[in-house]
């Protein structure tokens, strides 16, 4: 399968902080997707961005489909505690149904 | 509206038994997704279904085998299960708009072979 680099893997949060992830591919995908995992569910998509460039929110959350469409980026503004979980990248090429996804962020309340 | 159903949600087997995970969505989607996820590893696409009638292999279909039943249901089946198929299987489907990525998940279902 495709190799999606997703970092940071683990992140530690504190309510009010903003935060941010990013994914790095050595393809060229046509669609960058972020879900986002709640312990015991499956994944929940958050945001999908279709063009190379697009920056997309979803209240807290702006995600921004790389130039090179080969990386994304998800920023969490005034972190709270709902937001732990597992964040995933995915990536789709052109006519494809196959997503790639990343190995995940896993994101911890600082205690 | 519940979306995408996966039973059992827990089993445990023993080496070399056989077993199948179901899976059905009311959304009517046209396509089908089987996924396995391991600590540090993501999601991995097992076997998929584009529409009814058609499968495919995805990422890592070695041990697997699926029937799409109809166009609600798609199921997975280990004939003879291995410690190394224990993981926690996510069912998916997707839309006409499938091309698109967004995919709906149902809960999981964790198996340990024993």
């Amino acid at each position: 399968g495709q190799q999606l680099n997703q970092s940071p893997q683990s992140m530690f949060i504190q309510e009010g902080e903003d935060v941010s992830m990013n994914c790095t591919s050595s393809s060229i995908f046509n669609t960058w997707l972020w879900y986002k995992q709640d312990p015991g569910e499956g994944p929940v998509l958050l945001i999908a961005l279709y063009k190379a460039g697009e920056l997309t929110s979803n209240g807290r959350l702006t995600a921004q489909f790389g130039t090179t469409r080969k990386d994304s980026f998800l920023n969490i503004s005034a972190s709270i505690p709902s937001d732990v979980g597992i964040y995933f990248c995915a990536g789709l090429f052109s006519n494809d149904y196959k997503l790639s996804f990343g190995a995940g962020t896993t994101v911890t309340v600082r205690a | 509206n519940a979306g995408v159903t996966q039973t059992p949600k827990f089993q445990v087997l023993k080496t070399g038994q056989s077993m199948t995970l179901q899976c059905a969505q009311d959304m009517n989607h046209n396509s089908m997704y089987w996924y396995r996820q391991d600590p540090g590893m993501g999601l991995r696409l097992i076997y998929y279904s584009a529409s009814e009638g058609t499968t495919d292999k995805g990422e890592v279909p070695n041990g697997y085998n699926v029937s799409r039943l109809n166009k609600r249901e798609f199921s997975l089946r280990l004939e003879s299960a291995a410690p190394s198929q224990t993981s926690v299987y996510f069912c998916a489907s997707g839309g006409t708009a499938s091309l698109t990525g967004e995919l709906f998940f149902g809960e999981g279902s964790r198996l340990t072979v024993l």
